[in-house]
Protein backbone atom coordinates (compact mmCIF):
# COMPACT_ATOMS: atom_id res chain seq x y z
CA UNK A 1 0.00 0.00 0.00
CA UNK A 2 0.87 3.20 -0.97
CA UNK A 3 1.03 5.85 2.18
CA UNK A 4 1.40 9.61 2.60
CA UNK A 5 2.90 11.91 5.06
CA UNK A 6 1.64 15.17 4.68
CA UNK A 7 2.96 18.17 6.72
CA UNK A 8 2.47 20.17 8.51
CA UNK A 9 -0.55 19.06 10.55
CA UNK A 10 -1.65 22.53 11.58
CA UNK A 11 -0.27 26.22 10.68
CA UNK A 12 -1.16 29.60 11.46
CA UNK A 13 -0.45 32.49 8.95
CA UNK A 14 -1.19 35.78 7.93
CA UNK A 15 -3.38 37.32 4.64
CA UNK A 16 -0.74 37.71 2.29
CA UNK A 17 1.87 34.76 3.66
CA UNK A 18 3.23 32.78 1.39
CA UNK A 19 2.66 29.43 2.37
CA UNK A 20 3.87 25.41 1.72
CA UNK A 21 2.64 22.27 2.64
CA UNK A 22 4.36 19.34 2.11
CA UNK A 23 3.54 15.42 0.94
CA UNK A 24 5.95 12.42 1.20
CA UNK A 25 4.72 9.32 -0.75
CA UNK A 26 6.20 6.15 0.42
CA UNK A 27 6.95 5.03 -2.95
CA UNK A 28 7.46 6.53 -6.13
CA UNK A 29 4.00 8.01 -7.43
CA UNK A 30 5.01 9.36 -10.63
CA UNK A 31 3.29 12.84 -10.06
CA UNK A 32 -0.32 11.55 -10.04
CA UNK A 33 -1.04 13.36 -6.75
CA UNK A 34 -3.86 15.38 -6.04
CA UNK A 35 -4.62 18.54 -3.96
CA UNK A 36 -7.96 19.46 -2.30
CA UNK A 37 -9.19 22.12 -0.61
CA UNK A 38 -11.99 21.68 2.30
CA UNK A 39 -13.66 24.19 4.01
CA UNK A 40 -15.87 23.06 7.63
CA UNK A 41 -19.17 21.45 6.49
CA UNK A 42 -18.60 21.25 2.70
CA UNK A 43 -16.90 18.50 0.64
CA UNK A 44 -13.37 18.94 -0.93
CA UNK A 45 -12.78 20.56 -3.64
CA UNK A 46 -10.08 19.92 -6.28
CA UNK A 47 -7.22 22.56 -6.70
CA UNK A 48 -4.70 20.75 -8.79
CA UNK A 49 -4.08 17.33 -10.19
CA UNK A 50 -1.06 15.61 -11.48
CA UNK A 51 1.01 17.47 -9.12
CA UNK A 52 1.18 20.75 -10.64
CA UNK A 53 -1.96 21.36 -13.24
CA UNK A 54 -4.13 23.30 -11.67
CA UNK A 55 -7.96 22.75 -12.06
CA UNK A 56 -10.46 24.94 -14.02
CA UNK A 57 -11.53 27.81 -11.91
CA UNK A 58 -8.62 27.87 -9.24
CA UNK A 59 -6.76 30.63 -8.88
CA UNK A 60 -3.12 31.18 -9.79
CA UNK A 61 -2.12 31.92 -6.54
CA UNK A 62 -2.19 27.60 -6.45
CA UNK A 63 0.81 25.73 -7.56
CA UNK A 64 1.89 22.55 -6.98
CA UNK A 65 5.27 20.84 -7.45
CA UNK A 66 7.20 17.82 -6.74
CA UNK A 67 10.91 16.49 -6.62
CA UNK A 68 11.26 12.68 -6.11
CA UNK A 69 8.88 11.28 -3.96
CA UNK A 70 8.25 14.88 -2.43
CA UNK A 71 5.29 17.03 -3.13
CA UNK A 72 4.17 20.50 -2.55
CA UNK A 73 1.16 22.95 -2.47
CA UNK A 74 2.16 26.32 -2.36
CA UNK A 75 -0.09 29.42 -1.58
CA UNK A 76 1.43 32.45 -2.34
CA UNK A 77 -0.15 35.33 -1.17
CA UNK A 78 -2.86 33.70 1.42
CA UNK A 79 -6.38 35.25 1.15
CA UNK A 80 -9.06 35.19 3.72
CA UNK A 81 -11.17 32.61 1.63
CA UNK A 82 -7.56 29.92 1.82
CA UNK A 83 -8.20 29.14 5.34
CA UNK A 84 -8.87 25.74 5.31
CA UNK A 85 -7.39 22.23 5.74
CA UNK A 86 -5.94 21.30 2.42
CA UNK A 87 -5.02 17.51 1.68
CA UNK A 88 -2.86 15.36 -0.98
CA UNK A 89 -3.87 12.12 -2.63
CA UNK A 90 -2.46 9.70 -4.55
CA UNK A 91 -3.97 8.40 -7.48
CA UNK A 92 -0.78 5.77 -9.02
CA UNK A 93 -2.50 3.38 -7.84
CA UNK A 94 -6.14 3.91 -9.35
CA UNK A 95 -8.59 2.82 -8.43
CA UNK A 96 -7.35 2.76 -4.97
CA UNK A 97 -6.46 6.03 -3.35
CA UNK A 98 -4.68 7.25 -0.36
CA UNK A 99 -5.08 10.27 1.22
CA UNK A 100 -3.18 12.45 3.19
CA UNK A 101 -3.75 13.12 7.07
CA UNK A 102 -4.89 16.96 6.19
CA UNK A 103 -3.14 20.50 6.88
CA UNK A 104 -5.21 22.87 8.57
CA UNK A 105 -3.99 26.37 7.33
CA UNK A 106 -5.55 29.32 10.45
CA UNK A 107 -5.04 32.90 10.62
CA UNK A 108 -2.64 33.98 12.80
CA UNK B 1 -23.40 20.29 -14.78
CA UNK B 2 -22.49 17.01 -12.72
CA UNK B 3 -24.05 16.49 -9.62
CA UNK B 4 -23.72 13.71 -6.97
CA UNK B 5 -26.33 13.39 -4.01
CA UNK B 6 -25.82 11.02 -1.19
CA UNK B 7 -29.34 9.10 0.76
CA UNK B 8 -29.68 6.69 3.13
CA UNK B 9 -29.99 6.85 7.68
CA UNK B 10 -28.28 9.11 9.66
CA UNK B 11 -28.83 6.69 12.38
CA UNK B 12 -27.38 2.81 12.09
CA UNK B 13 -27.42 0.78 15.26
CA UNK B 14 -23.96 -1.05 16.54
CA UNK B 15 -23.76 -4.29 14.53
CA UNK B 16 -26.20 -3.90 12.02
CA UNK B 17 -25.30 -2.44 8.49
CA UNK B 18 -24.73 1.00 6.84
CA UNK B 19 -26.39 1.62 3.66
CA UNK B 20 -26.45 4.61 1.30
CA UNK B 21 -27.19 5.42 -2.27
CA UNK B 22 -25.42 8.30 -4.48
CA UNK B 23 -27.83 9.47 -7.20
CA UNK B 24 -25.81 10.96 -10.17
CA UNK B 25 -27.50 13.70 -12.45
CA UNK B 26 -26.28 15.12 -15.74
CA UNK B 27 -24.27 12.08 -16.45
CA UNK B 28 -25.38 8.40 -17.11
CA UNK B 29 -23.67 5.37 -15.24
CA UNK B 30 -24.11 3.34 -17.93
CA UNK B 31 -22.37 5.36 -21.08
CA UNK B 32 -19.57 6.46 -19.38
CA UNK B 33 -15.95 5.06 -18.23
CA UNK B 34 -15.02 6.74 -15.14
CA UNK B 35 -15.01 5.13 -11.62
CA UNK B 36 -17.44 5.97 -8.78
CA UNK B 37 -16.24 5.75 -5.22
CA UNK B 38 -17.21 6.47 -1.76
CA UNK B 39 -14.98 8.37 0.89
CA UNK B 40 -15.61 8.87 4.68
CA UNK B 41 -14.70 11.55 7.07
CA UNK B 42 -14.83 10.82 11.06
CA UNK B 43 -15.48 13.67 13.13
CA UNK B 44 -12.77 16.03 13.42
CA UNK B 45 -10.49 13.69 11.56
CA UNK B 46 -9.26 13.43 7.45
CA UNK B 47 -10.55 11.34 4.76
CA UNK B 48 -10.35 7.59 4.36
CA UNK B 49 -11.09 6.35 1.22
CA UNK B 50 -12.86 3.32 1.08
CA UNK B 51 -14.28 2.22 -2.06
CA UNK B 52 -14.80 2.50 -5.95
CA UNK B 53 -16.77 0.78 -9.01
CA UNK B 54 -16.61 1.33 -12.67
CA UNK B 55 -20.30 1.23 -15.03
CA UNK B 56 -19.48 -2.21 -15.35
CA UNK B 57 -19.26 -3.64 -11.89
CA UNK B 58 -15.31 -3.89 -11.19
CA UNK B 59 -14.91 -2.92 -7.91
CA UNK B 60 -12.10 -1.76 -5.64
CA UNK B 61 -12.05 -1.84 -1.73
CA UNK B 62 -9.56 -0.24 0.97
CA UNK B 63 -7.96 -3.26 2.37
CA UNK B 64 -8.71 -2.21 6.20
CA UNK B 65 -12.68 -2.11 5.19
CA UNK B 66 -12.76 -5.23 2.39
CA UNK B 67 -13.95 -7.54 4.51
CA UNK B 68 -17.41 -5.55 5.39
CA UNK B 69 -17.88 -3.43 2.67
CA UNK B 70 -19.92 -4.12 -0.78
CA UNK B 71 -19.96 -1.23 -3.41
CA UNK B 72 -22.69 -1.74 -6.46
CA UNK B 73 -24.29 0.47 -9.69
CA UNK B 74 -27.34 0.46 -10.72
CA UNK B 75 -27.01 1.96 -14.16
CA UNK B 76 -31.29 1.74 -14.43
CA UNK B 77 -31.55 4.11 -11.61
CA UNK B 78 -28.26 6.04 -12.30
CA UNK B 79 -27.44 5.26 -8.81
CA UNK B 80 -24.65 3.36 -6.79
CA UNK B 81 -24.66 2.24 -3.32
CA UNK B 82 -22.54 1.33 -0.24
CA UNK B 83 -23.63 -1.40 2.45
CA UNK B 84 -20.86 -1.40 5.49
CA UNK B 85 -21.45 -4.81 7.58
CA UNK B 86 -21.35 -5.24 11.19
CA UNK B 87 -20.63 -1.42 12.29
CA UNK B 88 -19.14 -0.14 14.89
CA UNK B 89 -19.12 3.62 16.81
CA UNK B 90 -15.77 4.07 14.58
CA UNK B 91 -17.76 3.86 11.50
CA UNK B 92 -19.32 7.16 12.73
CA UNK B 93 -18.83 9.61 9.73
CA UNK B 94 -19.26 12.08 6.88
CA UNK B 95 -20.00 9.74 4.18
CA UNK B 96 -19.13 11.05 0.46
CA UNK B 97 -19.98 9.56 -2.76
CA UNK B 98 -17.28 11.16 -5.12
CA UNK B 99 -16.20 10.86 -9.35
CA UNK B 100 -12.96 9.54 -10.79
CA UNK B 101 -12.21 12.21 -13.00
CA UNK B 102 -10.04 11.41 -16.59
CA UNK B 103 -8.12 14.55 -17.24
CA UNK B 104 -6.21 12.52 -20.00
CA UNK B 105 -3.03 11.01 -19.97
CA UNK B 106 -3.51 8.75 -17.07
CA UNK B 107 -4.92 11.58 -14.84
CA UNK B 108 -7.43 10.35 -12.41
CA UNK B 109 -8.09 12.58 -10.01
CA UNK B 110 -11.56 12.77 -7.43
CA UNK B 111 -13.19 15.51 -9.45
CA UNK B 112 -16.71 15.87 -8.59
CA UNK B 113 -18.02 15.04 -4.86
CA UNK B 114 -21.75 15.00 -3.41
CA UNK B 115 -22.40 17.09 -0.38
CA UNK B 116 -21.95 14.43 2.14
CA UNK B 117 -24.17 12.59 4.62
CA UNK B 118 -23.27 12.29 8.12
CA UNK B 119 -23.65 8.91 9.54
CA UNK B 120 -24.16 8.08 13.39
CA UNK B 121 -23.43 4.47 14.86
CA UNK B 122 -25.04 4.42 18.15
CA UNK B 123 -28.01 2.53 19.85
Amino acid sequence: DIQMTQSPSSLSASVGDRVTITCRASQGITNSLAWYQQKPGKAPKLLLYAASRLESGVPSRFSGSASGTDYTLTISSLQPEDFATYYCQQYYSTPLYTFGQGTKLEIK
Amino acid sequence: QLQLQESGPGLVKPSETLSLTCTVSGDSLSSSTYYWGWIRQPPGKGLEWIGSISYSGNTYYDPSLKSRVTISVDTSKNQFSLKLTSVTAADTAVYYCARRGDRGFGEFPLDYWGQGTLVTVSS
